[in-house]
């Protein structure tokens, strides 16, 4: 089956500094991957739209400029969280839909990024 | 705006009983619906899609029914077994993307031997 891969699972960093998590889809190409964040006991909220080859979509109230999202291939979009503070702390999970890409097709998640920011 | 509603409150039921989980949205007409499962820690991972013009659709000791007059989906799980213990979402799609999916807070389901 269709498998993305996200790391690291887990980072801790200090207030200001910049972390990159990494998506790859590892068996299928994805010309579009989807950056979600979770706080706890609440629902996914759609960050970001990654495009292959061209500037990503972001979602009303997101901060290009704090979430960069970078898809340079196929196969891997990465999203750099910049200058972090502590209420970026959250789960971020990337996904992408295999095959063709029909529109009603499932969504295949990495198993997310827990970013604590000190 | 659209609103997907999932009860926050979280589900007990015993062994071998039948789980049924609602999903409730607005001011939306969903071209389709899709129900996934997340373990705690977790990437959501997909289990059934049901179209607009499907009544209810089957996996195995899963069902999902969707009303449009409603606006409601059930997502029900016969014969549960503790290991069907986790957080269950409702996703529709963007009214304004269909390619994007919204998703609901997800009701937890605890399945007690």
């Amino acid at each position: 089956g269709a498998v993305v891969s996200q790391h690291p699972s887990r980072v801790i960093c200090k207030s200001g500094t910049s972390v990159k998590i990494e998506c790859r889809s590892l068996d299928f190409q994805a010309t579009t991957m989807f950056w979600y964040r979770q706080f706890p006991k609440q629902s996914l909220m759609l960050m970001a739209t990654s495009n292959e080859g061209s500037k990503a979509t972001y979602e009303q109230g997101v901060e290009k400029d704090k979430f960069l999202i970078n898809h340079a291939s196929l196969t891997l979009s990465t999203l750099t969280v910049t200058s972090a503070h502590p209420e970026d702390s959250s789960f971020y999970i990337c996904s992408a839909r295999a095959g063709g890409g029909e529109i009603n097709s499932p969504l295949h998640f990495g198993n997310g990024t827990r970013l604590t920011v000190t | 705006s659209q609103k997907i509603e999932q009860n926050s409150e979280a589900l007990n039921i015993q062994e071998g009983k039948t789980a049924t989980l609602t999903c409730n949205y607005t001011n939306y007409s969903p071209a389709y619906l899709q129900w996934y499962r997340q373990d705690p820690g977790r990437g959501p991972v997909f289990l059934l899609l049901i179209r607009e013009n499907e009544k209810e659709k089957r996996k195995e000791r899963l069902k999902v029914t969707f009303d449009t007059t409603l606006k409601q989906s059930l997502f029900h799980i016969t014969a549960s077994q503790p290991a069907d213990s986790a957080t269950y979402l409702c996703a529709l799609p963007f009214s304004g993307g269909y390619n994007k999916l919204i998703f609901g807070a997800g009701t937890r389901l605890a399945v007690h031997p």
